[in-house]
């Protein structure tokens, strides 16, 4: 069975601070993919990003992060220098061969503040 | 990139009567479709997986003859919520897939509210 574990249900923090959203997932299978999504007050879901088990490179793009270790079975997803429009629910998610479908964390609700 | 079209946006609708929500993918052939229900402040929870000209399989405790899910082409998929109740009030989400390896793209949500 799948399992995706958000740990933080809900994260408060300054304008320019930096925030790391923690994800741990739990598969037996060896091929899977992990994903991060975006949900804001208005409810549609932005992908973010996907990587596969076998690509534990360190991914950047602009102010995100994302810190994939199949050591400890993570996928931590940090923002830097947060601003406002980053307030949102995030999602992470786990896909793997044999389940063909997506299985949600509990996501974690961040609020920027000025 | 994929594009999934979800309507309506919002709906409120009498309780006893029945409600469709289509998902539609313009710009690609979507293999299997899933449909989602989110109560505030929850996560999503899958209610089905479809695969067109098949029946949907529906996850534990989804009643299939509530929620009718149709997936006649591969690019699109409705899901009729038949004589809604109050509790059926949710936002509804659809997602269309061409493979894990392609991920998945979902649509804006349909926010349902039964009075």
């Amino acid at each position: 069975a799948q399992k995706v574990t958000q740990a933080q249900t809900e994260i408060s923090v300054v304008e320019k601070e930096d925030v790391t959203l923690d994800c741990v997932y739990e598969t037996r299978d060896t091929t899977y993919y992990l994903f991060w999504y975006k949900q804001p007050p208005s409810g549609e879901l932005v992908f973010l990003i996907r990587r596969n088990s076998f690509d534990e490179q360190n991914e950047i793009s602009g102010r995100y992060s994302w810190n994939f270790q199949k050591s400890t079975s993570s996928f931590n997803f940090t923002i830097t220098a947060s601003q406002v429009v980053d307030s949102a629910v995030y999602f992470c998610a786990l896909d793997t061969g044999t389940a063909s479908k997506l299985t949600f964390g509990t996501g974690t609700r961040l609020q920027v503040t000025l | 990139g994929a594009v999934v079209s979800q309507h309506p946006s919002w709906v409120i609708c009498k309780s006893g009567t029945s409600v469709k929500i289509e998902c539609r993918s313009l710009d690609f052939q979507a293999t299997t479709m899933f449909w989602y229900r989110q109560f505030p402040k929850q996560s999503l929870m899958l209610m089905a997986t479809s695969n067109e000209g098949s029946k949907a399989t529906y996850e534990q405790g989804v009643e299939k003859d509530k929620f009718l899910i149709n997936h006649a082409s591969l690019t699109l998929s409705t899901l009729t919520v038949t004589s809604a109740h109050p509790e059926d009030s949710s936002f509804y989400i659809c997602s269309a897939s061409q493979g894990a390896r392609l991920g998945y793209t979902f649509g804006s949500g349909t926010r349902l509210t039964v009075v």
